[in-house]
């Protein structure tokens, strides 16, 4: 069975700062690992995926994912937070095919502080 | 990407009601949609799958006669919340796939807000 877990509910930054989001992985075979973030009433938006190749992956808005096999960890991070970062953001996971659902971590709310 | 819409955005109803959303995929053909609920401060949670020309597949716990799924082409999947009642209030997403490939992203609808009151 698949399972991702994020284990904080909130995390809270100052602006210009770095921020790290944290999501931890199961699944049996090759993980297909990806994030996505929600503002209030949208839907998900997608900012990046580890499929294979480098550990370390580039996304949206200047997001980018560190793919760890031995942890198995895909936290999110971002040198430098602003304000507008502030949303909700999964962590996901696929390890069948493309038509299987993703599935979800319980979210982190981010919250970035002038 | 690809475009998912999702119709209606917010939608209040009075309980005893019927309230039908739709999701459309616009740019591709999606024979699979996934129709997830959202709690306040939760996760998303799976409701059911969707497959063009067949029924729907629910997840443990969903009532199949209270939320009706039908994948009417391949570019439309609907689901109707039938005697709504106001515990059905939630944030209602639903997602395609994109492609049969498992390192696709999958594309989500922007959901709907139901109030039922």
């Amino acid at each position: 069975a698949q399972s991702v877990a994020q284990p904080e509910d909130q995390v809270n930054v100052a602006e210009g700062n770095p921020l790290t989001v944290k999501c931890t992985y199961s699944v049996s075979g090759n993980p297909y690992l990806f994030w996505y973030v929600q503002y209030p009433n949208r839907g998900l938006q997608f900012l990046l995926k580890y499929i294979t190749g480098d550990n370390l992956v580039k996304g949206s808005y200047g997001f980018e994912a560190e793919f760890n096999k031995s942890q198995t960890s895909f936290h999110l991070k971002k040198p430098s937070a602003l304000v507008s970062d502030s949303a909700l953001y999964f962590c996901a996971v696929r390890a069948f095919s493309g038509n299987t659902p993703l599935v979800f971590g319980k979210g982190t709310r981010l919250s970035v502080i002038a | 990407g690809a475009v998912v819409s999702q119709h209606p955005s917010r939608v209040i109803c009075k309980s005893g009601t019927s309230v039908k959303i739709e999701c459309r995929s616009l740019d591709f053909q999606a024979t699979t949609m996934f129709w997830y609920r959202q709690f306040p401060k939760k996760s998303l949670m799976l409701m059911a799958t969707s497959n063009e020309g067949s029924k729907a597949t629910y997840e443990q716990g969903v009532e199949k006669d209270k939320f009706l799924i039908n994948h009417a082409s391949l570019t439309l999947s609907t689901l109707t919340v039938t005697s709504a009642h106001p515990e059905d209030s939630s944030f209602y997403i639903c997602s395609a796939p994109g492609t049969g490939r498992v390192g696709t992203e999958a594309f989500f609808g922007q959901g709907t807000r139901l109030t039922v009151v």
